[in-house]
């Protein structure tokens, strides 16, 4: 079974600045990952598929990159709609579909 | 488009069945037929995990280990519906549950849909 490592678990970032996740697979996965947006109280939100697809109606500040075990997930510059917890998912080896633990993104 | 419904407090032991409409309000050719369809769980202040999934046809369906045996996820493509038997609840199943669409293709992957979540909590 797959194991996804986030890190790291709380990022600090001021508006403006360059914020960069990391997704690491215990795994090949080649490039079947996808990363999600969720805000408290609300439900996750498609960002990434595909290790670099940005989904329907993500702006291009937000990207991703990556392929096999290390993937990356990077928002340019960070706006006040972009503090959030984010997690990575693998879709190659399964079941289970896994997740990972999640970071959280906050303001500095 | 998802809408959950059936979550509530029940006793250890006990079951309660969850479901979800796709109100299939959508520009899209496709339809609730034709996608993979999952349950996703978030315990409370904890992050996701997936619990199920059906094939599109119902043909292939696949469990959480912890869920084995105890869960069982159906559907009803007439009725645009989803659903998850839950028996034998326990405490550590207390969470927010999603209904995810999944994949329109052989098999699933990511979920580019969700509902809002349904709260079952299962505490004496």
């Amino acid at each position: 079974e797959i194991v996804m490592t986030q890190s790291p678990v709380t990022l600090s970032v001021s508006p403006g600045d360059r914020a960069t996740l990391s997704c690491r697979a215990s795994q090949n996965v080649n490039s079947n990952l996808a990363w999600y947006q969720q805000k408290p109280g609300q439900a996750p939100r498609l960002l990434i598929y595909g290790a670099s697809t940005r989904a329907t109606g993500v702006p291009d500040r937000i990207s991703g990159s990556g392929s096999g075990t290390e993937f990356t997930l990077t928002i340019s510059s960070l706006q006040s709609e972009d503090f959030a917890f984010y997690y990575c998912q693998e879709y190659n080896n399964w079941p289970p579909w896994t997740f990972g633990q999640g970071t959280k993104v906050e303001i500095k | 488009q998802l809408v959950e419904s059936g979550g509530g407090l029940v006793q250890p032991g006990g079951s309660l069945r969850l479901s979800c409409l796709d109100s299939g309000f959508t520009f899209s050719s496709f339809t609730f037929s034709s996608f993979w369809m999952s349950w996703v769980r978030q315990a409370p202040g904890k992050g996701l995990e997936w619990v199920a999934n059906i094939k599109q046809d119902g043909s292939e369906k696949y469990y959480l280990d912890s869920v084995k045996g105890r869960f069982t996820i159906s559907r009803d493509n007439a009725k645009n519906s989803l659903y998850l038997q839950m028996n034998s609840l326990r405490a550590e199943d207390t969470a927010l549950y999603y209904c995810a669409r999944g994949s329109s293709g052989w098999f699933d992957g990511y979920y580019d849909s969700w509902g809002q979540g349904i709260l079952v909590t299962v505490s004496a």
